[in-house]
């Protein structure tokens, strides 16, 4: 089934040690995200990248980095995890304006549950 | 400043009732979209509907359809004859501008549990 393939789907973390979140889409889509959520709060983006070769700062980007080396693939890594990156992960991706009616509707991940101790 | 507001955090409603989960939201931006997601607690996102800013009638996806209210900012969405199934956590999000940046910016959420 095409979309996104998140990985690992949960992890437990000891505080300080790094952490790379996989994620993998085959639609063929522009731009990717990773948005985390936690109770209360929503998603809240924390990178983005509009096309291959290109990434930009969400609304919560410290302590995170992201790269994208290719169109598929958007992983994200926490260079030294700590407990407030206890949360649930979500990459997603949407289709870029080629003409016509695009929404730029989000296509999500099944999610990665990190918990940092 | 919070660009979607979303005032209940949880709602009960009986099955086959008709409920409405407010949204308003904030931007100076003449072109935006409006969004409807569903989270039930499997966890996986569900989109459910979409809102243009110049979009001229009501959005309407099935049982969905979204109260679109320019000049007061409020994006509701109705959700008729609840099934159980209903029973999910809802966000409604935002992208502002027309341009190819399709940052969402999301709301906090709201619970709405189906009761038979």
């Amino acid at each position: 089934i095409a979309g996104i393939t998140q990985a690992p789907t949960s992890q437990i973390l000891a505080a300080g040690r790094r952490m790379t979140l996989r994620c993998t889409q085959d639609m063929r889509h522009n731009a990717m995200y990773w948005y985390r959520q936690d109770l209360g709060l929503g998603l809240r983006l924390i990178h983005y990248s509009n096309t291959a070769g290109t990434t930009g700062k969400g609304e919560v980007p410290d302590g995170y980095s992201v790269s994208r080396a290719n169109t598929d693939d958007f992983p994200l890594t926490l260079a030294s995890a700590v407990p407030s990156q206890t949360s649930v992960y979500f990459c997603a991706s949407s289709r870029r304006n080629t003409g016509g009616r695009n929404t730029g509707e989000l296509f999500f991940g099944e999610g990665s549950r990190l918990t940092v101790l | 400043a919070q660009k979607i507001t979303q005032t209940q955090p949880g709602m009960f409603v009986q099955e086959k009732e008709a409920v409405t989960l407010d949204c308003t939201y904030d931007t100076s931006d003449p072109s935006y979209g409006l969004f409807w997601y569903k989270q039930p607690s499997s966890g996986e996102m569900i989109f459910l509907i979409y809102q243009g800013s110049y979009d001229q009638q009501n959005a309407t996806e099935g049982r969905y359809s979204l109260n679109f209210q320019k000049a007061r900012k409020s994006a509701n969405l109705v959700i008729s004859a609840s099934q159980l199934g209903d029973s999910a956590m809802y966000f409604c999000a935002m992208r502002e501008g027309p341009s190819n940046d399709y940052k969402l910016s999301f709301g906090a959420g709201t619970t709405v549990t189906v009761r038979a």
